[in-house]
């Protein structure tokens, strides 16, 4: 079974800073995604950035970066010129690569803060 | 497009009562799955729905069933609530691998 953990509960950063969130993942597939969301306190799931395991090439979406360690099995996630709306929840989330879309399996979360 | 959208927002049931939320999908997507996701915790996966059937399942009972709909809208029903049941219920449909999330319905059992 695969698992993910997100071992920082809360992290805060000063506006305009970088802040990096933690993930490490368990599982003995070799082809998944890995995906990093964000829940604001309005509750909606917005995807923030993913990486597809066969590519070595960490992804990067404007301000938000991964550093994909497959044989560590780590991915975190940097955000740089931190912003006010980057305040909210950061989950990881782990998804098998199959012919269909399968289940996400997602970490218990990173509260993030982020003061002026 | 208005993207993934969910009813109610926010529903109170008491012990033992039967609930039904409900999704509706991004325009073009064919599959929809549920989370469950209590406070200050990760979504939990409940179950999956593709062509109106049901594709996988997590770890949950058999009080919790659901469908899916010709028009790939999708409900979720829970029987016998219990105060466990308590949490936000969030909705995703998905084309590939990208799942899109809706808003979710708060779910107090009292």
């Amino acid at each position: 079974a695969q698992t993910v953990t997100q071992s920082q509960p809360e992290m805060s950063v000063q506006e305009a800073e970088t802040v990096t969130l933690s993930c490490t993942y368990d599982t003995s597939e070799s082809n998944y995604y890995l995906f990093w969301y964000k829940q604001p306190p309005s509750r909606q799931m917005i995807l923030v950035i993913r990486q597809e395991a066969y590519k070595q090439q960490n992804a990067t979406e404007n301000r938000f970066s991964v550093n994909f360690q497959k044989a560590a099995k780590s991915f975190s996630l940097k955000i740089s010129d931190s912003q006010l709306g980057d305040t909210a929840m950061y989950f990881c989330a782990f998804m098998k690569h199959d012919y269909n879309t399968d289940k996400l399996i997602f970490g218990t979360g990173t509260r993030l803060q982020v003061f002026p | 497009d208005a993207g993934v959208t969910q009813s109610p927002t926010h529903l109170i049931k008491t012990r033992g009562q039967q609930v039904t939320l409900r999704c509706s999908p991004k325009s073009g997507h064919d599959t929809v799955s549920w989370y469950q996701q209590a406070l200050g915790q990760g979504p939990q996966f409940i179950f999956q729905y593709y062509e109106e059937e049901e594709r996988q399942r997590g770890n949950f009972p058999d009080r919790f069933s659901g469908h899916q709909f010709p028009n790939y809208s999708s409900e979720l029903n829970v029987n016998a609530l219990l105060l466990g049941d308590s949490a936000l219920y969030l909705c995703a449909s998905s084309l590939s691998e990208e799942q899109f999330f809706g808003p979710g319905t708060r779910l107090t059992v009292l």
